[in-house]
Formats: structure tokens, C-alpha cells, sequence
């Protein structure tokens, strides 16, 4: 099987504009969640999706959105972009519930 | 919250050496994983090991659920074992698809 796909792998943004990520999970995978990484917090949970569902949801401000269509590719949106902002986006992948969740490589956000 | 604690924060050893990385959770998980961050930061999988002990070729690790504590073994280290070390635990119900991650090991291997 393909593992989880992540697109773009690199964007670099200015302060205030809005950006995409796309996430793509392994074949048959329902559940995606997303997770920040930055040098000072480390890896942060964002939000899981499951059948086009928010299920759970991090303490992020709500700039930070998602979705899921129903092929279960995933979209994480972050509006009016911060310099904290930049970070290491990665989105992970399962296929039931407390089962291994399998990374995609990221994407890396720099914003200026 | 729970709290995830991974002890060393940084380790370095000779290649051939052995080592062992440590994770403590302050309550009860329903999920447990280790990774290794490679250097263009993708996370690869090591173990799902919510309890028991498991082996892969040179690792191989052991959580004890009701201590609240697992530990990663790495023997006859490579450099190519280089990399950042985290760990990941994921409550119940209410939590479902959140790993929590500790701070992480850094480790370097030196030929």
C-alpha cells in the first residue's frame, strides 16, 4: 500500500495570508489527524477527522481548520498567518480506533 | 492533561553500543507508540505497544501499563540509528486520535 502523501512539502507565506495543506491517508484509512511541530512546543495535536467528521479537536485558535471529504483525503486551512506559525505540519493516518497511526513526511510552513 | 516524560533528552554513544530510552506517562493509555524522526522529519514507526514487549531485528521494547512506563532498546547501534526518538500515548474515549508526544531523545551515533 502507498503510504499517507502530503502536499506541498515545502511553502514559505507572509505574515496575514492564508494557506492550504492537502493529506492524502494510506488506502482504506478512515481516521486523519494533524499535529504541528515546532522547536519550542514540540508535536501538537491539531484535530482528527473520521468520515468527514471533526471527532476531537486540539487547543488551537480558530484559525486553524480542517475538513475531510469523503475519499478521506483531508485539508487543514490556517487563515491571517502568524510568524509562530511556522512549524512542521504533519498529518498521520489509521484505520481503527487506538490502532497505529502512520505519518506522512509534512509539510514545512515558513512564514516571513 | 497526561504528561509525557522521555528521559534521556540526549544520548550519545559509539557505534556498537547499546542503549536504552525510557518513557514515562502519568495515567492510564489505550495507545502507545514510538517513533524515530528522520532528518527530513518524517516519523517512522517503530512499535505499537500499548503493553507487553516487541521485537524488531536490533530494537525492541517494553511497556509496563500498570507502572505507566515503556522503554526502547537499541543494541549494536549504527549511525544510521541517528535521530530524534519520541514517544506517543493516546487516552480513551473523548481523546480518540490524539497522540500526546513527549519531549524526545535526540541521539547520536559516532563511528
Amino acid at each position: 500500500k502507498a503510504g499517507v502523501t502530503q502536499t506541498p512539502r515545502y511553502l514559505i507565506k507572509t505574515r496575514g495570508q492564508q494557506v492550504t495543506l492537502s493529506c492524502s491517508p494510506i488506502s482504506g484509512h478512515r481516521s486523519v489527524s494533524w499535529y504541528q511541530q515546532t522547536p519550542g512546543q514540540g508535536l501538537q495535536f491539531l484535530f482528527e477527522y473520521f468520515s468527514e467528521t471533526q471527532r476531537n479537536k486540539g487547543n488551537f485558535p480558530g484559525r486553524f481548520s480542517g475538513r475531510q471529504f469523503s475519499n478521506s483525503r483531508s485539508e487543514m486551512n490556517v487563515s491571517t498567518l502568524e510568524l509562530g506559525d511556522s512549524a512542521l505540519y504533519l498529518c498521520a493516518s489509521r484505520g481503527r480506533r487506538y490502532e497505529t497511526q502512520y505519518f506522512g513526511p509534512g509539510t514545512r510552513l515558513l512564514v516571513l | 492533561g497526561i504528561q509525557v516524560e522521555q528521559s534521556p533528552p540526549d544520548l550519545i554513544l559509539q557505534e556498537g553500543a547499546n542503549s536504552t530510552l525510557r518513557c514515562n506517562f502519568s495515567d492510564s493509555v489505550n495507545n502507545l507508540q514510538w517513533f524515530h524522526q528522520n532528518p527530513w522529519g518524517q516519523l517512522i514507526n517503530l512499535f505499537y505497544i500499548p503493553s507487553g514487549t516487541k521485537q524488531n531485528g536490533r530494537l525492541s521494547a517494553t511497556t509496563v501499563a500498570t507502572e505507566r512506563y515503556s522503554l526502547l532498546y537499541i543494541s549494536s547501534s549504527q549511525t544510521t540509528d541517528s535521530g530524534v526518538y519520541f514517544c506517543a500515548v493516546e487516552r480513551g474515549s473523548g481523546n480518540t486520535g490524539k497522540l500526546i508526544f513527549g519531549q524526545g531523545t535526540t541521539l547520536q551515533v559516532k563511528p
